[in-house]
């Protein structure tokens, strides 16, 4: 989907460094998500926000962070106190159905590989 | 919460067979299921999706089943081909939270 955008596609974490990944969408969704992968799991919800200035912890929010200050934007902070932030990140975006009342279908981008230096 | 369980966790079929995805979800109010397909490296991508109101649904190759009182739904893929190697997720959600609860993903292998 050419309407979320992930950046940078890789990035690299030095010892007690925070690093923020970028999530911008253009499909004008209210509904935005991080969610963690490790290598053979399914993926894991760490912040999702359903509309601008809110946020709500996911499974796994610990040593992360996020803010919502824009409709488009919802970057994801990894800070020092996540020990183990080598993974792929992947953000996603959806419509929320406030009239048919229906949950509608996730779009993802093509996700940040942050590992440690 | 929800919890998704998905099975198996591998699958290797020759070109031209069926394969056979199964989820099973514990909170009875989930009634949308939505199903991903994830190449190497890239995002999930939807292919089928369904919503509690229906039993099945189907998309060419692709069909999904549900169970409301199994609490379980079903990914099929007939006459499979190369290109549909990849990870299939399924995933479950209720309405009202916008909360997606993903299974831990099925690695199949469609072999020429």
């Amino acid at each position: 989907d050419g309407g979320i955008t992930q950046s940078p596609k890789y990035l690299f974490r030095k010892e007690g460094q925070n690093v923020t990944l970028s999530c911008e969408q253009n499909l004008n969704h209210d509904a935005m998500y991080w969610y963690r992968q490790d290598p053979g799991q399914g993926l894991r919800l760490i912040y999702y926000s359903q509309i601008v200035n809110d946020f709500q912890k996911g499974d796994i929010a610990e040593g992360y962070s996020v803010s919502r200050e824009k409709k488009e934007s919802f970057p994801l902070t990894v800070t020092s106190a996540q020990k183990n932030p080598t993974a792929f990140y992947l953000c996603a975006s959806s419509i929320v159905d406030l009239r048919g009342q229906r949950n509608q279908p996730q779009h993802f981008g093509d996700g940040t590989r942050l590992s440690i230096l | 919460g929800e919890n998704v369980e998905q099975h198996p966790s591998t699958l290797s079929v020759q070109e031209g067979d069926s394969a056979v995805i199964k989820c099973t979800y514990s909170d009875s109010a989930s009634n949308y299921f939505p199903w991903y397909k994830q190449e190497l490296g890239k995002r999930p991508q939807l292919i089928i999706d369904i919503r509690s109101n229906v039993g099945e649904k189907k998309d060419q190759r692709i069909a999904v089943t549900l169970n409301k009182t199994a609490k379980h739904f079903s990914l099929h893929i007939t006459e499979t081909q190369p290109e549909d190697s990849a990870v299939y997720f399924c995933a479950a959600s209720v309405y009202n939270f916008n909360k997606f609860y993903f299974g831990s993903g099925t690695k199949l292998n469609v072999k020429p």
